[in-house]
């Protein structure tokens, strides 16, 4: 059955750092998605991304995140200078055309220190 | 903007007794509704979902939930419990209408099971 992977499983970084967190959707989805759950909170949604661009951002994806598909398969979320509150699990979804299900990674946790 | 409240942070109950996870919603039109499930380490794995039509919406690994408009709630059930049902549970919205919507998810529920 098909999934969506991510990697790495878990990256910790320094303050300040730069970040790239990897996705993998599902191949033959069109609609990308970047959730982020912080220890204890609930997941919130931060960007979908459709015909290469941004479809929708939430006010936490502010000009340090970018996203970006740069070939047929990987669709990848970048912080450019980490903060420790980007400590938090990061989900990667996808969705078909014609369709309302959001399928999900397993996450990513970012540990900023 | 659409919303959802999971009223229960955690539930414990014995193994083989019966459950119900409470979710209420506000959506101004007829939402798309999901239960979720994450085990610890573990991505979030659908359940099942409500689109139109039946209320009462069959899942996986024995789940069900009731679509009530009256009340705003999406609630999930299972007759029966069994640990490896022990998990966290999300419900979450979807705003309809748009293709690329996102989902707006619950706090979530802490599911405890004793044997």
């Amino acid at each position: 059955e098909p999934e969506v992977t991510q990697t790495p499983s878990h990256q910790v970084t320094q303050m300040g750092q730069e970040v790239i967190l990897r996705c993998v959707p599902i191949s033959n989805h069109l609609y990308f998605y970047w959730y982020r759950q912080i220890l204890g909170q609930k997941v919130e949604f931060l960007v979908s991304f459709y015909n290469n661009e941004i479809s929708e951002k939430s006010e936490i994806f502010d000009d340090q995140f970018s996203v970006e598909r740069p070939d047929g398969s990987n669709f990848t979320l970048k912080i450019r200078s980490t903060k420790l509150e980007d400590s938090a699990m990061y989900f990667c979804a996808s969705k078909g055309q014609g369709g309302n299900e959001q399928f999900f990674g397993p996450g990513t946790r970012l540990t900023v220190l | 903007a659409q919303s959802v409240t999971q009223p229960d942070i955690h539930i414990t109950v014995s193994e083989g007794a019966s459950l119900e996870l409470r979710c209420n919603y506000s959506y101004g039109a007829t939402p798309y509704l999901f239960w979720y499930v994450q085990s610890p380490g573990q991505g979030l794995q659908l359940l099942l979902k409500y689109f139109s039509g039946d209320t009462l919406v069959q899942g996986i690994k024995g789940f069900e939930a009731e679509f009530k408009r009256s009340q705003s709630s999406f609630n999930l059930r299972k007759p029966s419990v069994h640990w490896s049902d022990a998990a966290e549970y999300f419900c979450a919205v979807l705003a309809g209408g748009t293709s690329y919507g996102k989902l707006t998810f619950g706090q979530g529920t802490i599911l405890t099971v004793h044997p």
